[in-house]
């Protein structure tokens, strides 16, 4: 049961492009969307959330873009730099009552070629 | 800058026996979470905690799981009799509050493989 996709499993871009990392869900009683970053051998790192309420959230050089009718949302980095390269994972929140766990896509391993 | 912990960094342990996973989660951090990874899949959400009962599980989390806060520091995961698929990196995450307005930190995740 994939409620949220994350279609693309590699994204190469140049060093100083951007990168465009997609997400879609299915579920629509999702209430936040957001964007976790993880290197080899680590936990996963918070990046950037949005609520559904939004359909943009800006921190520095990464945007989240959401679009509640077509049920997807997608993270923007630019400038792309080195060490941005990692896997970045959509997640997806509920506040369907209690302490909610996050329903995560695949994820998306981004490579930032020099 | 405060972090989850957690402990050993990698177990190998023998199908049918116990193992307990630990963690030691942000200080002042009230909701606390499991979640696995088993290679090349997800991150899926086991359980949650809070004000020492569990909030929420997912249908992964069968009577072979349980969660306890022993103290006041330490979340522990025990599987009572592993299986080979329970090979997995399991991370254990806390939050100050709940939902996506509130972020979840991760810890760097326990490898554990059950042969």
């Amino acid at each position: 049961d994939q409620q949220v996709k994350q279609n693309s499993p590699s994204l190469s871009v140049q060093e100083g492009r951007i990168s465009i990392l997609n997400c879609d869900y299915t579920n629509s009683m999702f209430d936040y969307f957001l964007w976790y970053k993880k290197y080899p051998a680590e936990g996963p790192t918070f990046l950037i959330s949005i609520s559904s309420i939004k359909d943009k959230n800006e921190d520095g050089r990464f945007t989240v873009f959401l679009n509640k009718s077509a049920k997807h949302l997608s993270l923007h980095i630019v400038p792309s730099q080195p060490g941005d390269s990692a896997v970045y994972f959509c997640a997806a929140s509920w506040a369907g009552g209690g302490a909610d766990g996050l329903t995560f896509g695949k994820g998306t391993h981004l490579i930032i070629q020099p | 800058e405060p972090e989850v912990t957690q402990t050993p960094s990698h177990q190998v342990t023998q199908m049918g026996q116990e193992v307990i996973l630990r963690c030691v989660p942000i200080s002042n951090h009230l909701y606390f979470y499991w979640y696995r990874q088993i290679l090349g899949q997800k991150v899926e959400f086991l359980v949650s905690f809070y004000n020492n009962e569990i909030s929420e599980k997912s249908e992964i989390f069968d009577d072979q799981f349980s969660v306890e806060r022993p103290d006041g520091s330490n979340f522990t995961l025990k599987i009572r009799s592993t299986k080979l698929e329970d090979s997995a990196m399991y991370f254990c995450a806390s939050s100050y509050g709940t939902g996506g307005a509130y972020e979840q930190y991760f810890g760097p995740g326990t490898r554990l493989t059950v042969t």
